[in-house]
């Protein structure tokens, strides 16, 4: 069956440029997560979409960065006048959204670079 | 909160040999799962394998297995037989049961096999 898929690959943008990163989720998959890794932070996470449920926005580094998820399904996330420090590769997961064990099945990424 | 540490930046191990990389772990919630990914240079996550912290066995798949001390916070993975496809980064992660099922990371041990 599909995994992850994510779009685009690669993005090379301006300082203070906006960009939109996807995610197309596994088919039934409840749970959607974005997550950053980078050569200083490693991996982090970003926000959490569980269901019809509010978003866990608790990782986002500012202001600028902002995600939706339409449908339950397809995931934007958004960076706002991007800064040379948000360089990096995004990384986007999707479960199924149960209890107990629950894997986390990711998708490519997208690499990110701000001139 | 949570806390993986992997100690060992990179290994070296000879092909068809066993390898042990080394992870630990810090958290205050109750029922948690530990996870190891894998992330080839194409920049993909791989999962590999899972171990609930109420499982009473370690848990195997295939080559892989994980080597699993509660009370000393380990879990380490065991690669037997290795094969010059295993060269890679190995992540070790873990989340809670409930709540935000986020994965914390650790900073990933470069596994590199020699033939």
């Amino acid at each position: 069956g599909a995994g992850v898929s994510q779009s685009p690959s690669n993005k090379v943008t301006e300082k203070g440029k906006d960009v939109e990163l996807r995610c197309d989720p596994i088919s039934g998959h409840t749970a959607l997560y974005w997550y950053r890794q980078s050569l200083g932070q490693g991996l982090e996470f970003l926000i959490y979409f569980q269901g019809n449920s509010a978003p866990d926005k608790s990782g986002l580094p500012s202001d600028r960065f902002s995600a939706e998820r339409t449908g339950g399904s397809v995931s934007t996330l958004t960076i706002q006048r991007t800064q040379q420090e948000d360089s990096a590769v995004y990384l986007c997961a999707s479960s199924l959204g149960g209890q107990g064990k629950e894997t986390q099945y990711f998708g490519p990424g997208t690499r990110l670079l701000v001139l | 909160a949570q806390k993986i540490t992997q100690t060992q930046p990179g290994m070296f191990v000879q092909e068809k040999e066993a390898v042990t990389l080394d992870c630990t772990y810090d958290t205050s919630d109750p029922s948690y799962g530990l996870f190891w990914y894998k992330q080839p240079s194409s920049g993909e996550m791989i999962f590999l394998i899972y171990q609930g912290s109420y499982d009473q066995q370690n848990a195997t798949e295939g080559r892989y297995s994980l080597n699993f001390q509660k009370a000393r916070k380990s879990a380490n993975l065991v690669i037997s037989a290795s094969q010059l496809g295993d060269s890679a980064m190995y992540f070790c992660a873990m989340s809670p049961d409930t709540g935000r099922r986020a994965l914390t990371f650790g900073s990933g041990t470069r596994l590199q096999v020699q033939p």
